[in-house]
């Protein structure tokens, strides 16, 4: 069965707090990817990686950076953490770009 | 700018009706997914129609994609309170990899 964890579910920080956020798929996907979801703005992509190292800006990719050292782990980095980055994250992966994503659950990162 | 537009945007009915959830664009998608999101999960896949016309059924579920392939539908049957989640559709364009998401179907089933 396809699996994509997600290091946390739930997630509380603080204003300039550094946050990694880690997600691993054990598919052999090529591709992954970061969303964030907020209600009434539906899913949007801040950065996705279609290989190991590799890596392209989404739609909203300020405030945020990427690394993905090796094929089943992608982790998204907040910097300095703010309040307008309180969402639920999600990580997808997927076998070739523009096929179906599979997801994680999610972690819901409050910031403080 | 390439958008999935769903409607409704939010259904309530009672257990035992019928539904559907339609989603359009203005683009040509070479495929399309239907997703099914429960509360403080991430999006699960139930889906993919990729011919024209094509017509693909689960369960209680059945899905339509377009003949010219810029829309499709999700049609549930004797709906009940596990159908209950946000509904989205999704995409590549025609000739690209960007992968789009609709904009949603919160979907209420009540017992």
């Amino acid at each position: 069965d396809v699996k994509v964890t997600q290091s946390s579910r739930y997630l509380v920080k603080r204003t300039g707090e550094k946050v990694f956020l880690e997600c691993v798929q054990d598919m052999d996907h090529e591709n992954m990817f970061w969303y964030r979801q907020d209600p009434g703005l539906g899913l949007r992509l801040i950065y996705f990686s279609y290989d190991v190292k590799m890596k392209e800006k989404g739609d909203i990719p300020e405030g945020y950076s990427v690394s993905r050292e090796k094929k089943e782990r992608f982790s998204l980095i907040l910097e300095s953490a703010s309040t307008n980055q309180t969402s639920m994250y999600l990580c997808a992966s997927s076998l070739r770009l523009g096929n179906e994503q599979f997801f994680g659950p999610g972690t819901r990162l409050t910031v403080l | 700018t390439q958008l999935l537009e769903q409607s409704p945007q939010f259904l309530s009915i009672q257990e035992g009706e019928n539904l559907t959830v339609y989603c359009n664009s203005s683009s040509v998608f070479s495929s399309l997914q239907w997703y099914r999101q429960e509360p403080g999960e991430g999006p699960v896949l139930l889906v993919t129609v990729v011919t024209g016309g094509e017509v693909k059924k689960l369960k209680r579920l059945t899905f339509q994609f377009g003949d010219a392939r810029k829309d499709s539908s999700l049609h549930i049957t004797a709906a009940q309170p596990g159908d209950t989640g946000l509904y989205l559709c999704a995409g590549p364009t025609s000739g690209t990899y960007k992968y789009i998401f609709g904009t949603g179907t919160r979907l209420k089933v009540l017992a």
